[in-house]
C-alpha cells in the first residue's frame, strides 16, 4: 500500500543553524512529491514539489529538497532556519489509483529556539 | 481571488446532531477533497470529487456524505455525530494545468467537537 513516513514528530533547532527533515515514501510507480507547510491556525500551503528532472528541488522561504530514488526518499532542508520557521511540515505523494489522490505523511513540528 | 472557503470555522455539536461544513472555491478546479486533520495523524481523505456529479470515498468516509452540485460548491455532512468525529476538517482543490498539476490548494480550516 502507499504510504508516506515522517520518523520525526517534532524537531527543535536553533535560530541560524541548519535543518532537514526527513521523509520516506512507499508506492510503486513514479512518485509525484511535495512538502507542504501549515503554521498555527492556517490551512496547509505548498513549500515545493517534485515532479521529475532534477532531483535538487527550489522551493519557498530557501527550502529545498533532494529526491531519491534509491532510498525512497525526499527530504527538506535549509541551511539556516528563522524563527518563523516554526510551523508542521507535512511531506506528501500523489498516487493514482483510479484517480489522483494526495497521501500526507504524519507531519514533522518544528521550534526555533533563540 | 477568495482561493476555497471553509465555513464555518469552529463549531461544537452535541452526540447525534447533523450539521454540513460548506466549501466552496472560485479557481474553476475540477477536483476537490475533504480531509481530515488529527494530532498525530496526519491528514486523512474522507471524500473526493473530480467534478460536478462525481463523488468517491477516500480512507476514512464512514459518518460522512458529500454532494458535488456544481463545480464551486463541495460540502461535506456529519449526520448522527460522534466524538470520534471530534478534528480539524479541511477541504482542498486542485486545477488540471501541467504547473498546477496535483497541487493542493487548501481552505483554512473547520475546527469541529462533538460533546
Amino acid at each position: 500500500a502507499q504510504s508516506v513516513t515522517q520518523p520525526d514528530i517534532h524537531i527543535t533547532v536553533s535560530e541560524g543553524a541548519s535543518l532537514e527533515l526527513r521523509c520516506n515514501y512507499s508506492y510503486g510507480a513514479t512518485p509525484y512529491l511535495f512538502w507542504y507547510v501549515q503554521s498555527p491556525g492556517q490551512g496547509l500551503q505548498l513549500l515545493l514539489k517534485y515532479f521529475s528532472g532534477d532531483t535538487l528541488v527550489q522551493g519557498i522561504k530557501g527550502f529545498e529538497a533532494e529526491f531519491k530514488r534509491s532510498q525512497s526518499s525526499f527530504n527538506l532542508r535549509k541551511p539556516s532556519v528563522h524563527w518563523s520557521d516554526a510551523a508542521e511540515y507535512f511531506c506528501a505523494v500523489v498516487v493514482n489509483t483510479g484517480g489522483f489522490k494526495t497521501i500526507f505523511g504524519a507531519g514533522t513540528r518544528l521550534f526555533v529556539k533563540a | 481571488n477568495a482561493g476555497v472557503t471553509q465555513t464555518p470555522k469552529f463549531r461544537i455539536l452535541k452526540i447525534g446532531q447533523s450539521m454540513t461544513l460548506q466549501c466552496t472555491q472560485d479557481m474553476n478546479h475540477n477536483y476537490m477533497y475533504w480531509y481530515r486533520q488529527d494530532p498525530g495523524m496526519g491528514l486523512k481523505l474522507i471524500y473526493y470529487s473530480v467534478g460536478a456529479g462525481i463523488t468517491d470515498k477516500g480512507e476514512v468516509p464512514n459518518g460522512y456524505n458529500v454532494s458535488r452540485s456544481t463545480t464551486e460548491d463541495f460540502p461535506l455532512r456529519l449526520e448522527l455525530a460522534a466524538p470520534s468525529q471530534t478534528s480539524v476538517y479541511f477541504c482542498a482543490s486542485r486545477g488540471q494545468s501541467r504547473a498546477g498539476a496535483n497541487v493542493l490548494t487548501f481552505g483554512a480550516g473547520s475546527r469541529l467537537t462533538v460533546l
